[in-house]
């Protein structure tokens, strides 16, 4: 079945870095954009960064362009964010989620979340 | 931008009645809007796409409707596993490319 998974997260400093993974199954990774999503403690959902299918078209949130960076290795069939700069606004469970349409960008498919927690 | 205001903010329902959740947005939305179900401690479901379009697996009792500026998700009859937050999302021309809105939680009465 169709299937993310996400891996990386953990407890980290402030100004410290950071690489979050989703491994994807199930579809044609190749053949499909994806997104970052976030949602801090308590809080709603946050997108964060789209990508397209080949690499060649990134989005970012103004909240973390500049610092947070997306990433994919198709032959893997994985997706990634580096996050760089980390503050502890930061701190949220990220959800890499599968880009429903070409056109309108809903999101199909989600992993269930990995918790990143940035605190000294 | 476009910003995307959900009301109520919380809906206080019991099993069986008709919850109508609401999204406004700041800007004529061109058919993109999407709906989610997030239940407690799990990751958001699609539920809706394109405004109207119940996504794979969905049960018929959701259903999503509205054009411009106003969309409304219905859920007819709700069901013990219904109550939950709820997140529409648009895809704009201009930057971000993506929007959630706040959200509304349905809340057993």
């Amino acid at each position: 079945q169709v299937q993310l998974v996400e891996s990386g997260g953990g407890v980290v400093q402030p100004g410290r870095s950071l690489r979050l993974s989703c491994a994807a199954s199930g579809f044609t990774f190749r053949s499909f954009s994806m997104h970052w999503v976030r949602q801090a403690p308590g809080k709603g959902l946050e997108w964060l960064t789209f990508i397209s299918y080949d690499g060649s078209d990134r989005h970012y949130a103004d909240s973390v362009k500049g610092r947070f960076t997306v990433s994919r290795d198709n032959s893997k069939k994985m997706l990634y964010l580096q996050m760089n700069s980390l503050r502890p606004e930061d701190t949220a469970i990220y959800y890499c989620a599968k880009d429903g349409d070409p056109y309108y960008w809903y999101m199909d498919v989600w992993g269930k979340g990995t918790a990143l927690t940035v605190s000294s | 931008e476009i910003l995307l205001t959900q009301y109520p903010s919380t809906l206080s329902l019991s099993p069986g009645e008709r919850a109508t959740l609401s999204c406004r947005a700041s800007q004529t939305v061109r058919g993109s809007l999407a709906w989610y179900q997030q239940r407690r401690g799990q990751p958001p479901r699609l539920l809706i796409d394109g405004a109207s379009n119940r996504a794979s697996g969905i049960p018929a009792r959701f259903s999503g409707s509205g054009s411009g500026t106003d969309f409304t998700l219905t859920i007819s009859s709700l069901e013990p596993e219904d109550f939950a937050v709820y997140y529409c999302q648009v895809r704009s021309d201009s930057p971000p490319p993506i929007t959630f809105g706040g959200g509304t939680r349905v809340e057993i009465k």
